[in-house]
């Protein structure tokens, strides 16, 4: 089945600097990469996604790029906000419909 | 914002109770998942339904079992509950791959 990796496991960032969150996947079937971000108390929920027909997309102060070639696709979240603080998960899909989740990733950003 | 409910939020049961977790969309979606969120936040699927009356085990083992009689319902049951299912439990729907979580159930058994 597949396997994602996730790195790193905590990120501690200044307000206004950068995040990055990488992650890789081992199954060369995958072939749709969601990104989630889970608050406190509630459940996750999706922010962007990308496909393996595409090697970048954006959605205002984030973005995910994807190399399929190497299996490994990152989060990149500019500008970072207090409200960007929360747990991200990646995950993978081969070729059913079941996620497989990396282990997440915690993002504190300090004011 | 997705249209996924689950009920109770909390439950605090105590050992060989059993219970019922609640999980309904209005999304019509086909596809509904259950998820076992433990402490070190890492996500585990537990069930999976592709439609009415089709039931799977996920990649977690799990004492529970799941019924699929409605679309938009996919309760969770645990017959005997004991501490070691104490957790927080997710639910998800889906019409293709994007899946919609549930805000969550936290269970705990004293």
């Amino acid at each position: 089945g597949e396997n994602v990796e996730q790195h790193p496991s905590t990120l501690s960032v200044q307000e206004g600097d950068s995040a990055v969150i990488k992650c890789t996947y081992s199954d060369s079937a995958s072939n749709y990469f969601p990104w989630y971000k889970q608050e406190l108390g509630k459940g996750p929920q999706l922010i962007i996604d990308i496909r393996s027909n595409v090697g970048e997309k954006k959605d205002q102060r984030i973005a995910v790029t994807l190399n399929k070639t190497a299996k490994h696709f990152s989060l990149h979240i500019t500008e970072t906000q207090p409200e960007d603080s929360a747990v991200y998960f990646c995950a993978a899909i081969p070729n059913d419909y079941k996620l497989s989740f990396g282990a997440g990733t915690t993002v504190t950003v300090r004011a | 914002e997705a249209d996924i409910y689950q009920t109770p939020r909390y439950l605090v049961i105590g050992t060989g109770k059993k219970i019922t977790l609640e999980c309904s969309q209005t999304m019509g979606h086909d596809k509904m998942y259950w998820y076992q969120q433990d402490p070190g936040m890492e996500l585990h699927l537990i069930h999976y339904s592709y439609g009415v009356n089709s039931t799977e085990k996920g990649d977690l083992s799990s004492e529970s079992t799941v019924s699929r009689i409605r679309t938009e319902h996919f309760p969770l049951t645990l017959e005997s509950a004991r501490p070691s299912h104490t957790s927080q439990y997710l639910c998800a729907s889906s019409e293709y791959h994007e899946q919609y979580f549930g805000p969550g159930t936290r269970l705990t058994v004293t």
